[in-house]
């Protein structure tokens, strides 16, 4: 079974460009989730996606944005990146959302952003 | 506002020694409890989810417990190996389906 696959693995971009970061769920999962993980600030949780739908986001601004497909994808859209956007940014999936709350997430093994 | 701390943040300890992790949490409206490792420039490894009515689960060598009432956990590793060395996490699930997370405990386990 294919695990959670994240691309691209870097991704070098300058300030006030626009990232994308993509993510693909194991096959039969229906929530997504993103994480930044920035040096010396751990773990903070940006978004949620399940069945297609934004279902609770984290304390980020609004120039963090993402979709999730009709196959469960999903993309990390951020724009006018700044300098405190280097991070690991990481996807994870799991059963549906609201019955799966007890379900174990899957991480894959994220996307590294620098911001020059 | 939850809030999860991980003590201690680095932890090295001889090859084959019992250890123990500890998890504290400020708010008992937990949905669950789970901790992960990581390994440098990887992703999070899922190892044991508690679920807000249970008080421990095992797999293998690991134990973890969870005691809502103090707002605690531990995750206790028996027979360390070199192969246990990573990051540990702990996250709790919240009453807005988030998972809040602990800043880690590095664990080095000497050979």
């Amino acid at each position: 079974e294919a695990g959670v696959t994240q691309s691209p693995t870097h991704l070098i971009k300058t300030r006030g460009q626009q990232a994308t970061l993509r993510c693909s769920p194991i096959s039969g999962h229906t929530s997504v989730y993103w994480y930044q993980q920035a040096l010396g600030l751990g773990l903070q949780f940006l978004l949620w996606y399940d069945e297609g739908e934004e279902r609770n986001r984290g304390n980020f601004p609004p120039r963090f944005s993402g979709r999730q497909f009709p196959n469960y994808s999903s993309e990390l859209n951020v724009n006018a990146l700044e300098l405190e956007d280097s991070a690991l940014y990481l996807c994870a999936s799991s059963t549906q959302g609201f019955v799966g709350i007890n379900q174990p997430q899957h991480f894959g093994d994220g996307t590294r952003l620098s911001i020059l | 506002k939850q809030e999860v701390t991980q003590i201690p943040a680095a932890l090295s300890v001889p090859e084959g020694e019992n250890l123990v992790l500890n998890c504290s949490f400020t708010d008992s409206a937990i949905y669950n409890l789970q901790w992960f490792r990581q390994d440098p420039g990887k992703g999070l490894t899922s190892l044991l989810l508690i679920q807000s009515s249970q008080r421990e689960q095992t797999s293998g060598r690991l134990n973890a417990s969870l005691d809502k009432s103090s707002g605690r956990s531990t995750l206790y590793i028996a027979a360390s190996q070199p192969g246990d060395s990573a990051t540990y996490l702990c996250a709790v699930g919240d009453s807005n389906y988030q998972l809040i997370w602990g800043a880690g405990t590095k664990l080095i386990i000497k050979p």
